[in-house]
């Protein structure tokens, strides 16, 4: 079993819409869980992090962590076009760090 | 901008050859993370310094090998290239020793291609 499992898509959505973005874990140990968004060819760019469980909003964006289901979420509100890359989520034990395989997420104007 | 420094952005070179890619870490991050991209794949994690000594391997091929140095840059040495070896080459940093966030910081990666 995979530490961390991402569907990797591809989503493809209306601008406007509210997309939402999972990841399940296996690891409980898990204590920073992150979310970083990837153009196509360009550094990965963090977008959020959370510590432990809990909700997390910054502008458009929220992420959840629901370490009892060992699942987290990136919500983005009023989608864009400029959404549109890789969405990867990543923990850590806090040496270790475990990535998901990204979603590729199409925002259509 | 990340504050990760990678250089050289894309290199270009042929089967046989040796090439080094840079990297300078966030200031005040202690630990370095070497990572490849090849085309539409997923992270795959290289080797990790923190301070100058080696912490952790992960899928690095014996012709690649890697050190941090004192002022905490990293090098990655990559030699005996194949074509396979042409991939996108990421650096990151943590452990930033002011907020304690244990989070990864990317640099905008080096562009390997062997011909």
């Amino acid at each position: 079993q995979k530490e961390v499992e991402q569907d990797p898509g591809p989503l493809s959505v209306p601008e406007g819409a509210i997309v939402s973005l999972n990841c399940t874990y296996s690891n409980s140990a898990f204590q920073y869980f992150m979310w970083y968004r990837q153009y196509s060819r360009k550094g990965p760019e963090l977008l959020m992090y959370t510590y432990s469980s809990g909700n997390k909003e910054d502008g458009r964006f929220t992420a959840q962590v629901d370490k009892s289901s060992k699942y987290i979420s990136l919500f983005i509100r009023d989608s864009q076009p400029s959404d549109s890359a890789t969405y990867l989520c990543a923990m850590t034990t806090g040496n270790q760090f475990y990535f998901g395989t990204g979603t590729s997420l199409t925002v259509i104007p | 901008d990340s504050g990760v420094t990678q250089t050289p952005k894309h290199l270009i070179t042929a089967t046989g050859q040796r090439v080094t890619l840079r990297c300078s870490p966030r200031s005040g991050d202690l630990s370095v993370y070497w990572y490849q991209q090849s085309l539409d794949q997923g992270l795959q994690f290289l080797i990790q310094y923190y301070n100058g000594e080696e912490r952790a391997k992960g899928n690095i091929l014996e012709r690649f090998s890697a050190q941090q140095f004192p002022d905490l840059h990293s090098e990655l040495n990559l030699s005996s290239l194949e074509l396979g070896d042409s991939a996108l080459y990421f650096c990151a940093s943590s452990v930033d020793i002011y907020s304690g966030a244990n989070v990864l910081t990317f640099g905008a990666g080096s562009r390997l291609t062997v011909l």
